[in-house]
């Protein structure tokens, strides 16, 4: 069974770099699929934040996209999303996630359980 | 404001059926990108319901179904049980955004 953990610190300060580590068990993520990031705001919905294909290609929000950096560590199975500059609005649940994609659309298949990161000094 | 526009809130009895709405644009679901459906229980993360317009994966009952039609998509849930009071989220592609795009969720609420 896959599963995704996502780790780091819970609280970042404004202005500064909201770094999290997705570690995934149970499939190889140099063998396929798309991994990625996607957040949910206190009150509000669900939003995409960059998905990044096992090859390397990556995709990113355009409307966060200056801000952030989606990588790969295949010796550790884990990805990683750095989102720099954070502001109040940056506070959300965290989640990492595997995407099988088509050409006519990506989708989740499994999430990570989610991490609260507040940005608050 | 979301790309994709749901009902904030739906309700019904145990039993009965209810469909959320999920109403897109000509650059995303009118584009014949596929939507996709998220069951998110209180405190939990995001499960998949519905994949590919209407696809169940498995383990997901066929109480719940999707459908979709010109720039709109549907999930129906029929049988309606306790357990199924949740967020709903529907999300597709957006080519004029370049981005994945989320409904605002919908609240189940079981009567």
């Amino acid at each position: 069974q896959v599963q995704l953990h996502e780790s780091g610190p819970g609280l970042v300060k404004p202005s500064e770099t909201l770094s999290l580590t997705c570690t995934v068990s149970g499939y190889s993520i140099s063998s396929g699929y798309y991994w990625g990031w996607i957040r949910r705001p206190p009150g509000k919905g669900l939003e995409w934040i960059g998905t990044i294909y096992h090859s390397g290609p990556t995709y990113y929000n355009p409307s966060l996209k200056s801000r952030i950096s989606i990588s790969l560590d295949t010796s550790k199975n884990q990805f990683s999303l750095r989102l720099s500059s954070v502001t109040a609005a940056d506070t959300a649940v965290y989640y990492c996630a595997r995407s099988p994609c088509t050409s006519t659309s990506c989708y989740v298949d499994f999430w990570g359980q989610g991490t609260l990161v507040t940005v608050s000094s | 404001q979301s790309v994709l526009t749901q009902p904030p809130s739906v309700s019904g009895a145990p039993g009965q059926r209810v469909t959320i709405s999920c109403t897109g644009t000509s650059s995303s679901i009118g584009a014949r990108y596929t939507v996709h459906w998220y069951q998110q229980l209180p405190g939990t993360a995001p499960t998949l319901l519905i994949y590919d317009d209407n696809n169940r994966p498995s383990g997901v009952p066929d109480r719940f179904s999707g459908s979709k039609s010109g720039t709109s998509a549907s999930l129906a849930i029929t049988g309606l049980q306790a357990e199924d009071e949740a967020d709903y989220y529907c999300q597709s592609y957006d080519s004029r955004l370049s981005a994945w795009v989320f409904g605002g969720g919908t609240k189940l609420t079981v009567l």
